[in-house]
């Protein structure tokens, strides 16, 4: 999975409490984004980074939150956790972003079940 | 709205046979064009990418795609099918303008089924 690491691998968690997925990556890329996988959805882009410290929102941004202050991690934060936000999370990075003609490659994934 | 759709939830062939999993897009300008794929329990994996030129792009595994920029549309195939492509299969479109935020835009995806 191209030096991507996700942590945990899966977590069970109960409404209301706050949860922190990491992604770990070897390759030095810039950019790394956060999507979440739901039936019927494909992938739909959570908030991505273009650099340390700068972050942009995706199109389902709200309830989350993110933080970069090294190159090689990306953290996802969900401040309250609630039962919609029952899903799988990937990671992913690309060296550029892909209006630069390169593709993103994905970390193994987080399933995180919000009871 | 930009969006991408693919029609089919899932499609079965024989193994041996060809396979289509289509994928049709509404963004404005010529986006650039992908294929992912992803097995159980595992991350998506780059199959192929149309981004200009020949509008037959071959890819990883003997896949291929073809662009039809009339029809808006960027169809995966194999000319035979194995039983180890049974996967999930995504098509996602980067638009052109999108510059600085690697946004991709992903349809629901394609399960691939594929019987002995």
């Amino acid at each position: 999975d191209a030096g991507i690491t996700q942590s945990p691998r899966h977590k069970v968690t109960e409404t209301g409490t706050p949860v922190t997925l990491r992604c770990h990556q070897t390759e030095n890329h810039r950019y790394m984004y956060w999507y979440r996988q739901d039936p019927g959805h494909g992938l739909r882009l959570i908030h991505y980074s273009y650099g340390v410290k700068d972050t942009d929102k995706g199109e389902v941004s709200d309830g989350y939150s993110v933080s970069r202050s090294k190159t090689e991690d990306f953290l996802l934060t969900l401040e309250s956790a609630t039962s919609s936000q029952t899903s799988v999370y990937f990671c992913a990075i690309s060296q550029n972003p892909p209006t630069y003609y390169n593709e993103q490659f994905f970390g193994p994934g987080t399933r995180l079940t919000v009871l | 709205a930009q969006s991408v759709a693919q029609p089919e939830d899932q499609v079965n062939v024989a193994e041996g046979n060809p396979l289509t999993v289509k994928c049709t897009y509404s963004v404005s300008g010529n986006p650039y064009l992908f294929w992912y794929v992803q097995y159980p329990n595992r991350g998506l994996q780059f199959l192929l990418k149309y981004i200009t030129g020949d509008n037959l792009v071959k890819g990883s595994y003997g896949f291929e795609a073809e662009f039809n920029k009339s029809q808006t549309s960027f169809h995966l195939k194999k000319p035979s099918a194995l039983v180890s492509d049974s996967a999930l299969y995504f098509c996602a479109v980067s638009p052109l303008g999108s510059s600085n935020t690697g946004k991709l835009i992903f349809g629901q995806g394609t399960t691939l089924q594929v019987k002995p």
